[in-house]
């Protein structure tokens, strides 16, 4: 019963280096997505997916790639960290309907600090 | 674009009061509305959801209805406890998809 799995829990990196936040979920979803959540602002769409092999960007995707190779697996990755990319990270997933009110499932987040 | 706007907190109040919390959305189409609870350390769960007009979602206490005239949908819980203390997210889609536009969020502090 492991829904959306996230790693690192917590992690500090320095400015320039890369790394990569991982999720999976084990509910054959077939949508997912990364989110920041950055004080006073709420959670903002990073990327997300549709399926296995597309992905497509959301609100503040810059200093980020993700792929999409199966339909379990959505990893985002840092390409060159900066102090403006500390926050906090939550993978999502979530079946058809979404809009109709079908349950989109949180991991419990990745804490990064870029220093 | 889509957006929405909760109450800035935090809102801090004694067990068994009465908690509000306001939610205002603009939107093209008709969203879904959504609360959502982030206890201390905890990623967010989904706590109620209404998906048209004049719907109640309710859960653990906690009502919110839709209302469409007033593009409103405000979280209410009649008698808080001290464990309802968290940080609460209004939220909508608009797309098939489910992409979620959130609220700033409202910090609740419950004491005793």
């Amino acid at each position: 019963n492991a829904g959306v799995t996230q790693t690192p829990k917590f992690q500090v990196l320095k400015t320039g280096q890369s790394m990569t936040l991982q999720c999976a979920q084990d509910m054959n979803h077939e949508y997912m997505s990364w989110y920041r959540q950055d004080p006073g602002m709420g959670l903002r769409l990073i990327h997300y997916s549709v399926g296995a092999g597309i992905t497509d960007q959301g609100e503040v995707p810059n200093g980020y790639n993700v792929s999409r190779s199966t339909t379990e697996d959505f990893p985002l990755r840092l390409l060159s960290a900066a102090p403006s990319q500390t926050s906090v990270y939550f993978c999502a997933s979530h079946g058809l309907q979404g809009r109709s009110g079908n349950t989109i499932y949180f991991g419990e987040g990745s804490w990064l600090t870029v220093v | 674009g889509d957006s929405v706007t909760q109450m800035e907190g935090p809102v801090t109040l004694s067990e068994e009061a009465f908690l509000t919390i306001n939610c205002t959305y603009t939107a093209t189409g008709y969203p879904s509305l959504f609360w959502y609870v982030q206890y201390p350390g905890e990623g967010l769960q989904l706590l109620l959801k209404a998906t048209k007009a004049d719907d109640k979602g309710s859960n653990k206490g906690f009502e919110a209805t839709y209302r469409k005239e007033t593009t409103s949908f405000h979280l209410e819980k009649g008698s808080v406890q001290v464990s309802d203390s968290a940080v609460y997210f209004c939220a909508l889609t608009t797309d098939s998809w489910g992409k979620l536009q959130f609220g700033a969020g409202t910090q609740v502090v419950v004491t005793p």
